[in-house]
């Protein structure tokens, strides 16, 4: 069955500019969250949604917002970027059983 | 901040088993450890996870102490393909705390 997928692969944004990212988790996933990842910082959760609510958040300013539909596909959005927002997002889909994720190849963000 | 730690980074030669340490001393009782690993510009891949069992299957062998403090994620036999970012996270099976990953450890393979 398909994976989870993530668009765009990859987009350029201006400063002050915000973008929506998109997951589809795999087929049957209710659970999904998102990460940023940043040569810096590593892999840092942002959020998790099940059943369309979410569930946890990370250590992320009031810019970075998620939602997740009622066919479990999860959006972010990022408001009034800034250069340190330029990294790899990640999407990540689980069955919820036993928390092993599924990853997408991400989009990378590059802000100018 | 991330309930593991794992070396930064860790060498070993093609063909021989590459043995991974994570320590999780504040790990409790309803907390599984899980593996992934992310190859470069990738995202990152599942490989095992364990409660207090060790467990084995095609990719890995994951050996965790009685404790339960600290675990070894074992790649019997080593490849340049198994070159990666190795991140060992703990995560209770209810799922209501937040998924930190850490710094991982950076394996690179020896030809």
């Amino acid at each position: 069955k398909a994976g989870v997928t993530q668009t765009p692969r990859y987009l350029i944004k201006t400063r002050g500019q915000q973008v929506t990212l998109s997951c589809s988790p795999i087929s049957g996933h209710r659970s999904v969250s998102w990460y940023q990842q940043t040569p810096g910082q590593g892999l840092q959760f942002l959020f998790e949604y099940f059943s369309e609510t979410q569930r946890n958040k990370g250590n992320f300013p009031g810019r970075f917002s998620g939602r997740q539909f009622s066919n479990s596909r999860s959006e972010m959005n990022v408001s009034t970027l800034e250069l340190g927002d330029s990294a790899l997002y990640l999407c990540a889909s689980t069955t919820g059983r036993n928390g092993e994720l599924f990853f997408g190849e991400g989009s990378r963000l590059t802000v100018l | 901040d991330a309930k593991t730690t794992q070396p930064p980074s860790m060498d070993c030669a093609e063909g021989r088993a590459a043995n991974l340490p994570c320590n999780h001393s504040t790990i409790s009782g309803n907390e599984y450890v899980y593996w992934y690993r992310q190859i470069h510009s990738q995202g990152p891949q599942y490989i095992i996870h364990g409660l207090k069992n060790n467990e084995t299957n095609e990719m890995a062998s994951l050996i965790i102490t009685e404790d339960r403090k600290s675990s070894t994620l074992i790649l019997p036999h080593a490849t340049l393909r198994d070159t990666a970012v190795y991140y060992c996270i703990v995560r209770g099976y209810n799922r209501d705390d937040k998924i930190i990953f850490g710094k991982g450890t950076r394996l690179h393979i020896l030809p």
